[in-house]
């Protein structure tokens, strides 16, 4: 079974970085079939998606963040990052990160984490 | 920038039959936007539906159903029940590996 989990700190001040880390687990981070998913949620707002990241570094964007984001991936930990700089407070959001399951023409996101809130302000 | 739209809000009697739809500001949503459908309750993480249009997660009641309904993706739920009160989102693939998540639907079952 497929587990993900999100670390890192709760509360960031603006004009900083925030970074996050998912730990998976029951499946390697090099499967060939996975990408792998970082979202947010800001308090009481739908979801976004911020980006994906296959394990050979390989990424892709959400255009609204790309400036400011950026995905890396640790094979050898099983882990994938994020990173976001300059943060606001209109970053302060729940972020999750997930499978993002690919196999010929078939795609989903998967194996959700419960999520994490960082919150930025001073 | 293209806009996926949902429905903000919707009910549906218990036993009922609702369809949520899931369109572009601009265009028809077809099968090669790979949509997709997860439902939030509050304060937990998204639960996987749908995907690929109309292909059932593993665990999901055949109660849920996915489809392309006139140039929208479509979710149907067939003899809704309470515990489906949430909120619904669907995702289409814009390309160039792009994904774009409609703003969700507050479904409530009375």
């Amino acid at each position: 079974q497929v587990q993900v989990q999100e670390s890192g700190p709760g509360l960031v001040k603006p004009s900083e970085t925030l970074s996050l880390t998912c730990t998976v687990s029951g499946v390697s981070i090099s499967s060939s079939s996975s990408y792998w998913a970082w979202f947010r949620q800001p308090p009481g707002k739908g979801l976004e998606w911020i980006g994906s990241i296959y394990y050979s570094g390989s990424t892709y964007y959400n255009p609204s963040l790309n400036s400011r984001v950026s995905i890396s991936v640790d094979t050898s930990k099983n882990q994938f990052s994020l990173k976001v700089d300059s943060v606001t407070a209109a970053d302060t959001a729940v972020f999750y990160c997930a499978r993002h399951w690919t196999m010929a023409s078939s795609t989903r996101f998967e194996s959700w984490g419960q999520g994490t809130l960082v919150t930025v302000s001073s | 920038q293209t806009v996926v739209t949902q429905e903000p809000s919707f009910s549906v009697s218990p036993g009922g039959t609702v369809t949520l739809t899931c369109g572009l500001s601009s265009g028809s949503v077809s099968t090669s936007y790979y949509p997709s459908w997860y439902q939030q309750t509050p304060g937990q993480a998204p639960r996987t539906l749908i995907y690929s249009t109309n292909t059932r997660s593993s665990g999901v009641p055949d109660r849920f159903s996915g489809s392309i309904f006139g140039n929208k993706a479509a979710l149907t739920i067939t003899g809704a029940q309470a515990d489906d009160e949430s909120t619904y989102y669907c995702v289409l693939y814009m390309g160039s590996g792009i994904w774009v998540f409609g703003g969700g639907t507050k479904l409530t079952v009375l």
